[in-house]
């Protein structure tokens, strides 16, 4: 069974780090792009970067609002993927999910993680 | 950035209705176009990919068509298991990948 597990997340401060994890299982890890996309309390989807698969290098792209405070990686070893969270805001408070990009299509989403951010 | 335009944000419907969302790229996207299921508390799901090519497992009463610009999401004899949010998603490869805004479904 193709899955992801998330974990990680949690009430920050303003400015404060946080790293959340995504383990898949049930695939070809290596193979395939892996995403992650957040969802704001009562909002729409956002879109917050990729990391590209063996054959594309692992390259890794952005969006633009987290451009700079977000880090994505990926552990082959561990078949897990990651978001390190820096400088985190308010409105960075929402559910995170990472995703198994597959031909475009996001599928299947890990469970989603709640992060908040607040004094 | 690439805008998707979706609509309507929110429907209502009666049980074994046809309901039809549509959702306009601002720029040609081909068939690079995706639609999401999302129930309440719950990880969106992939229903159609590539514009009309329905997921693995999806009722065929789901349905998506369009190319281009203009897309169409459509559920045939609407059920009550179908209350959820819907999301189209374009894919093209101009990055960033982007969403509608969603539309909320209710019977």
């Amino acid at each position: 069974e193709v899955q992801l597990v998330q974990s990680g997340g949690g009430l920050v401060q303003p400015g404060g780090s946080l790293r959340l994890s995504c383990a898949a299982s049930g695939f070809s890890f290596s193979d395939h792009y892996m995403d992650w996309v957040r969802q704001a309390p009562g909002k729409g989807l956002e879109w917050l970067g990729r990391s590209r698969d063996k054959s594309n290098s692992f390259t890794i792209d952005y969006a633009a609002s987290v451009k700079g405070r977000f880090i994505i990686s990926r552990d082959e070893s561990k078949t897990s993927v990651y978001l390190q969270m820096n400088s985190l805001q308010t409105e960075d408070t929402a559910i995170y999910y990472c995703a198994r990009n597959f031909g475009g299509g996001f599928d299947p989403w890990g469970q989603g993680t709640l992060v908040t951010v607040s004094s | 950035d690439i805008q998707m335009t979706q609509s309507p944000s929110s429907l209502s419907a009666s049980v074994g209705d046809r309901v039809t969302i549509t959702c306009q790229a601002s720029q040609d996207i081909g068939s690079y176009l995706n639609w999401y299921q999302q129930k309440p508390g719950k990880a969106p799901k992939l229903i159609i990919y590539d514009a009309s090519n329905l997921d693995v497992g999806v009722p065929s009463r789901f349905s998506g068509s369009g190319s281009g610009t203009d897309f169409t999401f459509t559920i045939n004899s609407l059920q009550p298991e179908d209350v959820a949010t819907y999301y189209c998603q374009q894919y093209d490869n101009l990055l960033p990948v982007t969403f509608g805004q969603g539309t909320r479904l209710e019977i």
